[in-house]
């Protein structure tokens, strides 16, 4: 079993749709909580960072973790077609200089 | 916020030859910087971790001899990909850990011909 599970899409929805995305892991250690986007050809940049369980939301974007059940959520409300990107989830057991672990990354396209 | 710039974006070079690449923090001190290689429609790969002042430590089947890492100062870091073939065509990407999260560069693409 990988570290980090997500489901690698590709995810189409029409604009203003709600998305949901979502990461599994099976490393209780983990602690911190990222949602990176990545468009075609550029380095991820960071979207949501979460520590530890609950919800954080910053505009359309809400994250969610539960570490109960080791499951993290990325919400994308009123999706736009500039939402189109690879979206990846990372998580790191410390704040000090550990490398992330990464999900596979899923696949999203907004439809105008 | 944090930005780490890398350089160059895009590159092509003939087989044999090497190839630098250079990432900088502009407005804080990566003491750590990690490089990553990409391959298309997948996840990102470590390579390794560079730290300022010592050696890079190399993920497991990662060349050390091939791709060389020097991190001589808190804002540089680089990565060479030396007798580069076409198999080592792929998308290098680094990163540092700033105050708040982990910022990324905007990625090089490598292409070897």
């Amino acid at each position: 079993q990988k570290e980090v599970e997500q489901d690698p899409g590709p995810l189409s929805v029409p604009e203003g749709a709600i998305v949901s995305l979502n990461c599994t892991y099976s490393n209780s250690a983990f602690q911190y909580f990222m949602w990176y986007r990545q468009y075609s050809r550029k380095g991820p940049e960071l979207l949501m960072y979460t520590y530890s369980s609950g919800n954080k939301e910053d505009g359309r974007f809400t994250a969610q973790v539960d570490k109960s059940s080791k499951y993290i959520s990325l919400f994308i409300r009123d999706s736009q077609p500039s939402d189109s990107a690879t979206y990846l989830c990372a998580m790191s057991p410390d704040s000090g200089n550990t490398p992330l672990v990464f999900g596979k990354g899923t696949r999203l396209s907004v439809i105008a | 916020g944090a930005v780490v710039s890398q350089h160059p974006s895009w590159v092509i070079c003939k087989s044999g030859t090497s190839v630098k690449i250079e990432c900088r923090s502009l407005d804080f001190q990566a003491t750590t910087m990690f490089w990553y290689r990409q391959f298309p429609k997948q996840s990102l790969m470590l390579m390794a971790t560079s730290n300022e002042g010592s050696k890079a430590t190399y993920e497991q089947g990662v060349e050390k001899d091939k791709f060389l890492i020097n991190h001589a100062s808190l804002t540089l870091s680089t990565l060479t990909v030396t007798s580069a073939h076409p198999e080592d065509s792929s998308f290098y990407i680094c990163s540092a850990k700033d105050g708040y999260g982990y910022t990324f560069g905007s990625g090089t693409r490598l292409t070897v011909v």
